[in-house]
């Protein structure tokens, strides 16, 4: 049992550049979340999926995109990487009906 | 915006002693909770106080909600190194699936 995992773990884009960030769970969790984390921001969420088949933006979701490819996976895109973008990043899963959400380990992006 | 705002935003404090962290909230909510994050890793449920408790223990935690003032406190008693983290609170609505956290507070444990 993994729990959430996230890759890649570091990354490193140009300005203009695109990639996305995988997320998986494997404790068939319906919710799964996208944050940023900046320092002394705390987390701020980007997106989020209830459930399967649906997304909702967050607080800052302007510059991605998601997909919730299936139960297991909630993956983010960054169309064309700004600098402002560059942030830790984790993935989050809770099951229905409980608010403890599980944490991934992190991507740490840098856009120069 | 945020919705928790934890206080002090860092402490250090010697290994035994007691660390008290402290979060303000604006809107009304159904639960609030506390995780904690180590450094360069994702993080990590401690503790979940519901809109109708006042107090609730985990081990040496002890958290306190006072939704009159939109406020809460953990306290990690005789508190150790390996207490060294950042402490986030993070408040739940009822029916939502978002949970907005707060900027944490960073606790130094010193051997």
């Amino acid at each position: 049992n993994a729990g959430v995992t996230q890759t890649p773990k570091f990354q490193v884009l140009k300005t203009g550049q695109s990639m996305t960030l995988q997320c998986a769970q494997d404790m068939n969790h319906n919710s799964m979340y996208w944050y940023r984390q900046d320092p002394g921001m705390g987390l701020r969420l980007i997106y989020y999926s209830a459930s399967e088949g649906t997304t909702d933006k967050g607080e800052v979701p302007n510059g991605y995109n998601v997909s919730r490819l299936n139960k297991r996976e909630f993956s983010l895109r960054l169309e064309s990487a700004a600098p402002s973008q560059t942030s830790v990043y984790f993935c989050a899963s809770r099951i229905a009906g409980i608010d403890e959400q599980y944490f991934g380990p992190g991507t740490r992006l840098t856009v120069t | 915006s945020q919705q928790g705002e934890e206080d002090p935003q860092a402490l250090s404090i010697q290994e035994g002693e007691n660390a008290t962290m402290n979060c303000s909230y604006k809107t009304s909510i159904n639960n609030l909770q506390w995780y904690r994050q180590n450094s360069g890793r994702g993080l990590v449920h401690l503790i979940l106080i519901r809109s109708n408790e006042r107090e609730k223990h985990s081990g040496r935690l002890r958290v306190t909600l006072d939704t009159s003032k939109k406020s809460s406190s953990l306290l990690i008693t005789a508190s150790r190194a390996a207490d060294t983290a950042s402490y986030f609170c993070a408040t739940g609505n009822t029916g939502g699936f978002k949970t907005i956290f707060g900027a944490g507070t960073r606790l130094f444990v010193k051997a």
